[in-house]
């Protein structure tokens, strides 16, 4: 257990529709990013907060966009959804500084 | 730009035998993190080893090692007397020493053991 704690584990939606994913970080950490990993695919970076600040963005889509709040859990909302979204996004969280990020389960987006 | 590469989409070995997996980075930076991590079928990603690029000593982890050449930009990742559960998609990644902290992942070299 990583203590990153992603919800929900599965979602299914359809195209045009709106979802939002939900990451816990660890207790502690205060850097959270997400990374979007399409089938068969390695992940792609997504965005970093820190303590509550956008970071770092990568190749996030207009429609995708994130939030860290002042608990420090942070939300991706994906709208306008696509067939090509569906994918394996995860979280991972780190205290910040030289320490590594761990990773959650990862949210399970399937777009009919 | 950064990049991180893993030529070996795939690689097999035989259980109890040696396995090297590799990786080649490409960056202007002096200072870097390295990292491979563990995808089993699970989907979980699991930090395996970490390489701190000021560091000439390789890091080890029980079976796991690296052969981190830093002038060539390469970053191996040794496993010894492999077991099944080491079975999974394995990737390196690059993170910067900055402020950001942002990570590069390559993309993936899938490990099968044979028993």
């Amino acid at each position: 257990d990583s203590g990153v704690t992603q919800t929900p584990k599965h979602l299914i939606t359809a195209t045009g529709q709106r979802v939002t994913l939900r990451c816990s970080p660890r207790s502690g950490d205060l850097s959270v990013y997400w990374y979007q990993q399409s089938l068969d695919q390695g992940l792609q970076f997504l965005i970093q907060y820190y303590n509550g600040e956008e970071r770092a963005k990568g190749n996030i889509l207009e429609r995708f966009s994130a939030q860290q709040f002042p608990d420090l859990h942070s939300e991706l909302n994906l709208s306008s959804l696509e067939l090509g979204d569906s994918a394996l996004y995860f979280c991972a969280s780190s205290p910040g500084g030289t320490q590594p990020q761990h990773f959650g389960d990862g949210t399970r987006l399937s777009i009919l | 730009a950064q990049t991180v590469t893993q030529s070996q989409p795939e690689m097999s070995v035989q259980e109890a035998e040696t396995v090297t997996l590799s990786c080649t980075y490409d960056t202007s930076e002096s200072d870097y993190y390295l990292f491979w991590y563990k995808q089993p079928p699970s989907r979980q990603m699991i930090l395996v080893i970490r390489q701190e690029a000021y560091k000439q000593q390789n890091a080890t982890e029980n079976r796991f090692s690296v052969n981190f050449q830093k002038a060539a930009k390469s970053f191996s990742l040794k496993i010894s007397d492999s077991q099944l559960g080491d079975a999974a998609m394995y990737f390196c990644a690059y993170r910067w020493d900055s402020g950001t902290y942002k990570y590069i992942f390559g993309t993936g070299t899938r490990l099968k053991v044979l028993a």
